[in-house]
Protein backbone atom coordinates (compact mmCIF):
# COMPACT_ATOMS: atom_id res chain seq x y z
CA UNK A 1 0.00 0.00 0.00
CA UNK A 2 0.86 3.31 -0.85
CA UNK A 3 2.26 5.93 2.08
CA UNK A 4 -0.73 8.07 1.00
CA UNK A 5 -3.57 7.33 -1.90
CA UNK A 6 -5.95 10.07 -3.10
CA UNK A 7 -8.56 9.85 -5.47
CA UNK A 8 -7.31 11.55 -8.72
CA UNK A 9 -10.64 12.85 -10.08
CA UNK A 10 -12.11 15.08 -11.56
CA UNK A 11 -14.38 15.79 -9.74
CA UNK A 12 -17.17 17.87 -12.05
CA UNK A 13 -20.36 19.52 -9.49
CA UNK A 14 -22.25 22.67 -9.71
CA UNK A 15 -22.08 25.59 -8.13
CA UNK A 16 -23.36 25.16 -4.63
CA UNK A 17 -22.97 21.28 -4.08
CA UNK A 18 -21.46 19.76 -1.46
CA UNK A 19 -18.05 17.79 -2.44
CA UNK A 20 -15.96 15.49 -0.47
CA UNK A 21 -12.26 14.40 -0.63
CA UNK A 22 -10.73 11.14 0.71
CA UNK A 23 -7.14 10.51 1.67
CA UNK A 24 -6.00 7.36 2.71
CA UNK A 25 -2.51 6.79 4.48
CA UNK A 26 -0.43 4.65 6.32
CA UNK A 27 0.06 3.80 10.06
CA UNK A 28 0.37 7.17 12.15
CA UNK A 29 0.33 8.44 15.95
CA UNK A 30 0.08 11.82 15.01
CA UNK A 31 -3.45 13.58 14.68
CA UNK A 32 -2.15 16.44 12.72
CA UNK A 33 -2.65 16.89 8.90
CA UNK A 34 -2.91 19.85 6.27
CA UNK A 35 -4.92 19.92 3.37
CA UNK A 36 -3.68 22.49 0.01
CA UNK A 37 -4.97 23.98 -3.19
CA UNK A 38 -3.11 23.80 -5.95
CA UNK A 39 -4.16 26.22 -8.99
CA UNK A 40 -3.53 25.53 -12.30
CA UNK A 41 0.19 26.20 -13.10
CA UNK A 42 0.70 27.65 -9.41
CA UNK A 43 2.56 26.78 -6.63
CA UNK A 44 -0.08 25.00 -3.50
CA UNK A 45 -0.49 26.92 -0.56
CA UNK A 46 -1.92 26.00 2.72
CA UNK A 47 -5.38 25.85 2.70
CA UNK A 48 -6.07 24.50 6.44
CA UNK A 49 -3.56 22.95 9.48
CA UNK A 50 -5.72 20.73 11.60
CA UNK A 51 -3.82 19.39 14.98
CA UNK A 52 -6.94 17.30 16.34
CA UNK A 53 -9.18 15.28 14.97
CA UNK A 54 -11.35 17.68 12.69
CA UNK A 55 -11.56 21.61 12.22
CA UNK A 56 -14.08 23.81 10.19
CA UNK A 57 -13.09 26.52 8.57
CA UNK A 58 -16.36 28.28 7.11
CA UNK A 59 -17.24 26.11 4.12
CA UNK A 60 -14.41 23.82 4.51
CA UNK A 61 -14.76 20.89 7.25
CA UNK A 62 -11.59 18.75 7.40
CA UNK A 63 -11.54 15.51 9.33
CA UNK A 64 -9.45 12.93 10.43
CA UNK A 65 -11.12 8.82 10.94
CA UNK A 66 -7.94 6.82 12.61
CA UNK A 67 -9.82 4.03 12.52
CA UNK A 68 -9.84 3.61 8.90
CA UNK A 69 -6.82 5.90 8.29
CA UNK A 70 -7.76 8.68 6.12
CA UNK A 71 -8.22 12.51 6.45
CA UNK A 72 -11.43 13.88 4.40
CA UNK A 73 -11.79 17.38 3.25
CA UNK A 74 -15.75 18.34 2.71
CA UNK A 75 -17.05 21.70 0.99
CA UNK A 76 -20.06 23.17 0.88
CA UNK A 77 -21.85 25.31 -0.76
CA UNK A 78 -19.19 25.42 -3.76
CA UNK A 79 -18.08 27.92 -5.71
CA UNK A 80 -16.35 28.53 -8.77
CA UNK A 81 -13.36 29.44 -7.20
CA UNK A 82 -12.72 26.04 -5.72
CA UNK A 83 -12.09 24.80 -8.75
CA UNK A 84 -8.39 23.54 -7.92
CA UNK A 85 -6.24 20.36 -7.40
CA UNK A 86 -6.54 19.71 -3.41
CA UNK A 87 -3.49 18.18 -1.85
CA UNK A 88 -3.54 16.13 1.57
CA UNK A 89 -0.49 15.82 3.78
CA UNK A 90 -1.78 12.98 6.35
CA UNK A 91 -0.48 12.03 9.26
CA UNK A 92 2.83 10.96 9.55
CA UNK A 93 5.08 9.76 12.59
CA UNK A 94 8.69 9.17 12.77
CA UNK A 95 10.67 10.24 10.46
CA UNK A 96 8.35 11.00 7.85
CA UNK A 97 7.77 14.39 9.44
CA UNK A 98 4.68 15.20 7.06
CA UNK A 99 6.79 15.09 3.81
CA UNK A 100 4.35 13.42 1.83
CA UNK A 101 1.87 14.56 0.08
CA UNK A 102 -1.27 13.14 -1.87
CA UNK A 103 -1.05 13.02 -5.80
CA UNK A 104 -3.96 15.40 -5.61
CA UNK A 105 -7.40 15.75 -5.94
CA UNK A 106 -8.72 17.84 -8.82
CA UNK A 107 -12.22 19.64 -8.41
CA UNK A 108 -14.23 21.59 -10.90
CA UNK A 109 -16.86 23.64 -10.29
CA UNK A 110 -19.29 24.21 -12.97
CA UNK A 111 -21.74 27.63 -13.50
CA UNK B 1 3.69 39.86 2.67
CA UNK B 2 6.75 37.09 3.09
CA UNK B 3 7.27 34.61 1.02
CA UNK B 4 9.44 32.55 -0.48
CA UNK B 5 10.97 33.41 -4.11
CA UNK B 6 12.62 31.15 -6.84
CA UNK B 7 15.00 31.75 -9.21
CA UNK B 8 14.47 31.28 -12.41
CA UNK B 9 11.03 31.04 -13.04
CA UNK B 10 11.43 29.36 -16.13
CA UNK B 11 14.67 26.95 -17.41
CA UNK B 12 14.88 25.54 -21.34
CA UNK B 13 18.04 24.05 -21.64
CA UNK B 14 19.76 21.20 -23.55
CA UNK B 15 20.33 17.73 -22.43
CA UNK B 16 23.94 17.36 -20.79
CA UNK B 17 23.65 21.39 -19.68
CA UNK B 18 24.41 21.89 -15.91
CA UNK B 19 21.07 23.33 -14.28
CA UNK B 20 21.17 25.82 -11.22
CA UNK B 21 18.20 26.61 -9.24
CA UNK B 22 17.79 29.31 -6.28
CA UNK B 23 15.35 29.50 -3.28
CA UNK B 24 15.41 32.37 -0.83
CA UNK B 25 13.36 30.78 2.08
CA UNK B 26 11.47 33.33 4.33
CA UNK B 27 12.92 35.26 6.71
CA UNK B 28 12.94 33.33 9.79
CA UNK B 29 12.23 30.09 8.76
CA UNK B 30 14.77 27.01 9.42
CA UNK B 31 13.34 24.12 7.23
CA UNK B 32 13.79 23.89 3.23
CA UNK B 33 12.22 21.56 1.50
CA UNK B 34 13.00 20.79 -2.58
CA UNK B 35 10.05 19.03 -3.85
CA UNK B 36 9.53 17.99 -8.16
CA UNK B 37 6.43 17.99 -9.53
CA UNK B 38 5.03 16.00 -12.65
CA UNK B 39 1.85 15.09 -14.12
CA UNK B 40 2.92 11.24 -13.41
CA UNK B 41 4.18 11.55 -9.84
CA UNK B 42 3.18 14.06 -8.63
CA UNK B 43 4.72 16.25 -5.91
CA UNK B 44 8.10 14.37 -4.90
CA UNK B 45 10.38 15.25 -1.75
CA UNK B 46 13.76 15.85 -3.02
CA UNK B 47 15.48 17.44 0.06
CA UNK B 48 14.87 18.64 2.97
CA UNK B 49 16.80 21.04 5.47
CA UNK B 50 16.97 21.95 8.66
CA UNK B 51 19.06 25.15 10.26
CA UNK B 52 21.03 24.05 6.91
CA UNK B 53 21.52 20.97 7.42
CA UNK B 54 20.81 18.22 5.25
CA UNK B 55 18.15 15.96 7.38
CA UNK B 56 16.91 13.68 3.95
CA UNK B 57 17.75 13.65 0.28
CA UNK B 58 16.94 10.39 -0.01
CA UNK B 59 14.43 11.32 -2.62
CA UNK B 60 17.37 12.86 -4.87
CA UNK B 61 18.81 10.88 -7.27
CA UNK B 62 22.76 11.36 -6.04
CA UNK B 63 24.77 10.59 -9.18
CA UNK B 64 23.23 14.22 -10.44
CA UNK B 65 21.40 15.64 -8.56
CA UNK B 66 22.99 18.26 -5.23
CA UNK B 67 21.34 20.63 -2.68
CA UNK B 68 23.25 22.90 -0.57
CA UNK B 69 22.47 25.92 1.96
CA UNK B 70 25.26 27.96 1.48
CA UNK B 71 23.74 30.53 4.00
CA UNK B 72 20.40 30.92 6.02
CA UNK B 73 18.76 32.60 3.10
CA UNK B 74 19.72 30.31 0.02
CA UNK B 75 19.12 27.59 -0.78
CA UNK B 76 20.90 26.10 -4.42
CA UNK B 77 19.53 22.62 -6.18
CA UNK B 78 21.76 21.89 -9.16
CA UNK B 79 21.54 18.86 -12.06
CA UNK B 80 24.77 18.23 -13.99
CA UNK B 81 24.56 16.90 -16.41
CA UNK B 82 20.29 17.25 -16.96
CA UNK B 83 18.40 14.57 -18.79
CA UNK B 84 15.22 15.30 -20.48
CA UNK B 85 13.42 12.89 -17.63
CA UNK B 86 14.11 15.94 -15.42
CA UNK B 87 12.10 18.55 -17.33
CA UNK B 88 9.47 18.97 -14.42
CA UNK B 89 8.56 22.31 -11.99
CA UNK B 90 10.62 22.30 -8.94
CA UNK B 91 9.50 24.00 -6.20
CA UNK B 92 11.14 24.99 -3.04
CA UNK B 93 8.87 25.56 0.38
CA UNK B 94 10.33 26.65 3.38
CA UNK B 95 8.65 26.76 7.34
CA UNK B 96 9.23 27.32 10.75
CA UNK B 97 10.04 24.61 13.18
CA UNK B 98 7.37 25.30 15.87
CA UNK B 99 4.53 25.41 13.30
CA UNK B 100 4.62 21.66 12.61
CA UNK B 101 4.51 20.79 9.00
CA UNK B 102 3.09 24.00 7.67
CA UNK B 103 4.75 24.37 4.20
CA UNK B 104 4.75 27.65 2.19
CA UNK B 105 5.43 27.19 -1.24
CA UNK B 106 7.74 29.69 -3.92
CA UNK B 107 6.68 29.70 -7.50
CA UNK B 108 8.41 27.38 -8.56
CA UNK B 109 11.08 26.83 -11.69
CA UNK B 110 9.66 25.20 -14.97
CA UNK B 111 12.13 22.94 -16.19
CA UNK B 112 12.69 21.68 -19.62
CA UNK B 113 15.60 19.70 -20.60
CA UNK B 114 15.69 19.32 -24.16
Amino acid sequence: RKEVEQDPGPFNVPEGATVAFNCTYSNSASQSFFWYRQDCRKEPKLLMSVYSSGNEDGRFTAQLNRASQYISLLIRDSKLSDSATYLCVPPASGSARQLTFGSGTQLTVLP
Amino acid sequence: DARVTQTPRDKVTEMGQEVTMRCQPILGHNTVFWYRQTMMQGLELLAYFRNRAPLDDSGMPKDRFSAEMPDATLATLKIQPSEPRDSAVYFCASGASGAGGKKFFGPGTRLTVL
